[in-house]
């Protein structure tokens, strides 16, 4: 089992229904943001990114919102999937430097 | 594209020895990264560089642990000497100017 760490959110959701996954973050300068899935064994993977001058984007059965007021960014998953089982982070970059900050992830369970 | 290499994909060593890690970015990127994720502290930015030079190396944890990037297509994580709490997944990123950012798939790296 799992040792004492970071306690994961968990989000159980049926297949066919549609996830939303919830990220607040830290900086207000941060201008760029993006979503990323991680299965296990896996390294990071890319599935959508936002500009700090848009507040929506899709992609395919993704959607990302930003709302800057709040500094709240969310991840939509239309018709989740068996294979969208996973752990998944928001990651913001902030306007001075090109690094990510990652945020502590939510796992996501698709029951079938 | 190959995508981001890392090798090995997995170390284990006994305390107090060398672990040298190795990356290979996205052929073009200009910046590259590498992280560390426990259970403890998720993925944590350890350093990273741009067009070869680092940046940012606030996140190193202590000396033992040292980067290097000697050309465009080649950079080392090394651990000197190595101890169980360094016991970790190792992921380098890359990306082209702050977009596009890619991982590789990690080196589970053990301490005993």
């Amino acid at each position: 089992g799992e040792s004492v760490g970071l306690h994961l959110p968990t989000l159980s959701v049926q297949e066919g229904d549609n996830s939303i996954i919830n990220c607040a973050y830290s900086n207000s300068a941060s201008d760029y943001f993006i979503w990323y899935k991680q299965e296990s064994g896996k390294g990071p993977q890319f599935i959508i990114d936002i500009r700090s001058n848009m507040d929506k984007r899709q992609g395919q059965r993704v959607t990302v919102l930003l709302n800057k007021t709040v500094k709240h960014l969310s991840l939509q998953i239309a018709a989740t999937q068996p294979g969208d089982s996973a752990v998944y982070f928001c990651a913001e970059k902030g306007a001075a430097g090109n690094k990510l900050t990652f945020g502590g992830g939510t796992r996501v369970l698709v029951k079938p | 594209d190959a995508g981001v290499i890392q090798s090995p994909r997995h170390e284990v060593t006994e305390m107090g020895q060398e672990v040298t890690l190795r990356c290979k970015p996205i052929s073009g990127h200009d910046y590259l990264f590498w992280y560390r994720q426990t259970m403890m502290r998720g993925l944590e930015l350890l350093i990273y560089f741009n067009n070869n030079v680092p940046i940012d190396d606030s996140g190193m944890p202590e000396d033992r642990f040292s980067a290097k990037m000697p050309n465009a297509s080649f950079s080392t994580l090394k651990i000197q000497p190595s101890e169980p709490r360094d016991s970790a997944v190792y992921f380098c990123a890359s990306s082209y100017q702050g977009t596009g950012y890619t991982f590789g798939s990690g080196t589970r790296l053990t301490v005993v």
